[in-house]
């Protein structure tokens, strides 16, 4: 059960390229989520899908796209990458059985110079 | 708005002492409230969890207790291991809608043998 996966695991961009960071669960969740992780501030929220078809922005969605390609699948994608997007990012699905835990997956390790 | 404080780290111990991680939070309603740890290059893994005021969650020989009279759920340890050393996040999550996660800043714990 390979639960949350993301690719790539580490990534180095110039200032104004584009990618797509990938989210894959197996777990049949509904709800999945995109963070970022920097020093100091904990993980804040970029945008969700609470099911299959659906997303919103969470609370820092500025420079960042998502798609929810299906219920498996929720993409992060940065359409022109800022230093300030250097950060670790991280994806995570929910469980709705047992008191509402999130699974999370390994993280992507992004810097923009 | 919901919150979660958590305090400062980090936090050095010897091997086999007592651990306090303080948590307070601010929510309206019941929320669910969590601990999470994360090992270094890792991403998050739950620790523990609490649903209701009183439960008290446990895993690993950590403990937390969800106190809703002064709104706080305190990680504890009797005696620490040098493979406890990680960061240590404290989270909420409403019970209903989105699931969305608040979470704390983190506490970096280091255990010296």
């Amino acid at each position: 059960n390979a639960g949350v996966t993301q690719t790539p695991k580490f990534q180095v961009l110039k200032t104004g390229q584009s990618m797509t960071l990938q989210c894959a669960q197996d777990m049949n969740h509904n709800s999945m989520y995109w963070y970022r992780q920097d020093p100091g501030m904990g993980l804040r929220l970029i945008y969700y899908s609470a099911s299959e078809g659906t997303t919103d922005k969470g609370e820092v969605p500025n420079g960042y796209n998502v798609s929810r390609l299906n219920k498996r699948e929720f993409s992060l994608r940065l359409e022109s990458a800022a230093p300030s997007q250097t950060s670790v990012y991280f994806c995570a699905s929910l469980s709705l059985t047992g008191g509402y835990e999130q699974y999370f997956g390994p993280g992507t390790r992004l810097t923009v110079t | 708005g919901d919150s979660v404080t958590q305090m400062e780290g980090p936090v050095t111990l010897s091997e086999e002492a007592f651990l306090t991680i303080n948590c307070t939070y601010t929510a309206t309603g019941y929320p669910s409230l969590f601990w999470y740890v994360q090992y270094p290059g890792e991403g998050l893994q739950l620790l523990l969890k609490a649903t209701k005021a009183d439960d008290k969650g446990s895993n690993k020989g950590f403990e937390a207790t969800y106190r809703k009279e002064t709104t706080s759920f305190h990680l504890e340890k009797g005696s620490v291991q040098v493979s406890d050393s990680a960061v240590y996040f404290c989270a909420l999550s409403g019970r209903s809608g989105t699931y969305k996660y608040i979470f704390g800043t983190g506490t970096r714990l280091k255990v010296l043998a």
